[in-house]
């Protein structure tokens, strides 16, 4: 079974460093897609960047990175420069395959409070 | 240009009473998937629906719970006798067609927040 590990519950930054949260998984199958979503406080879903199994480069969407290491199945999500705006619940999620057939299922880590400090 | 509309934003329900949660998918996606979000917890997935069929509901609890999206209108999660362990934060996340591969996003809703008394 597919399984997606966040060790950190919270962490801390000061404004304008750079933060790194983890993210290990486990699946057999060969291809599969790794997200990161925000959740600020408001409680909404926020897409942040996408990374497929396949993929060549680490994925980068503006101020987030994706620190991709498939031998040892770990997706870290970086993100540079944070600003307050970034306080919120990260969480990992990986495409869950569909027997049979093709499905945008995903199913999520335990998330990550970040707090930036100003 | 909506994204995906979920409505109410919050319910209050006494135990016994049934909860109804709707989800009207982006324009141009026809695929519609639920998650609960338990206090402090990440997003559990529910149910997937294509109109009028049900792909996959290995995420539903076996009693109470019940998914639809017809043809028309918006995808249902219907909640029967609701107990106060219903009381969670209910997405609804709507993609186009699935490839199964890429960047096939799931566009979530901003939850619907269900408070059983």
């Amino acid at each position: 079974a597919q399984k997606i590990t966040q060790t950190q519950p919270g962490m801390f930054v000061q404004e304008k460093e750079a933060v790194t949260l983890d993210c290990t998984y486990d699946t057999s199958d060969p291809s599969y897609g790794l997200f990161w979503y925000k959740q600020p406080s408001s409680g909404e879903m926020i897409f942040l960047i996408y990374q497929g199994s396949y993929d060549q480069q680490n994925a980068t969407e503006g101020r987030y990175s994706l620190n991709f290491q498939k031998a040892r199945k770990s997706a870290n999500l970086v993100i540079s420069a944070s600003q307050l705006g970034d306080s919120a619940m990260y969480f990992c999620a990986m495409r869950d395959p569909l027997e049979g057939g093709a499905t945008n299922k995903l199913i999520f880590g335990t998330g990550t409070l970040l707090a930036v400090q100003p | 240009n909506a994204g995906v509309m979920q409505n109410p934003r919050h319910l209050v329900r006494r135990r016994g009473q049934e909860a109804r949660l709707r989800c009207s998918p982006m324009k141009g996606h026809s695929h519609v998937y639920w998650y609960r979000q338990l206090p402090e917890e990440g997003l559990k997935f529910m149910v997937y629906l294509q109109k009028e069929n049900i792909i996959d509901e290995s995420g539903m609890p076996k009693e109470r719970f019940s998914a639809e999206f017809p043809k028309e209108g918006p995808s249902i999660l219907r909640i029967q006798q609701v107990v106060r362990g219903d009381s969670a934060a209910y997405f609804c996340a709507s993609s186009p067609l699935p490839s199964g591969t890429g960047a096939n996003v799931l566009t979530f809703g901003a939850g619907s927040r269900l408070t059983v008394l």
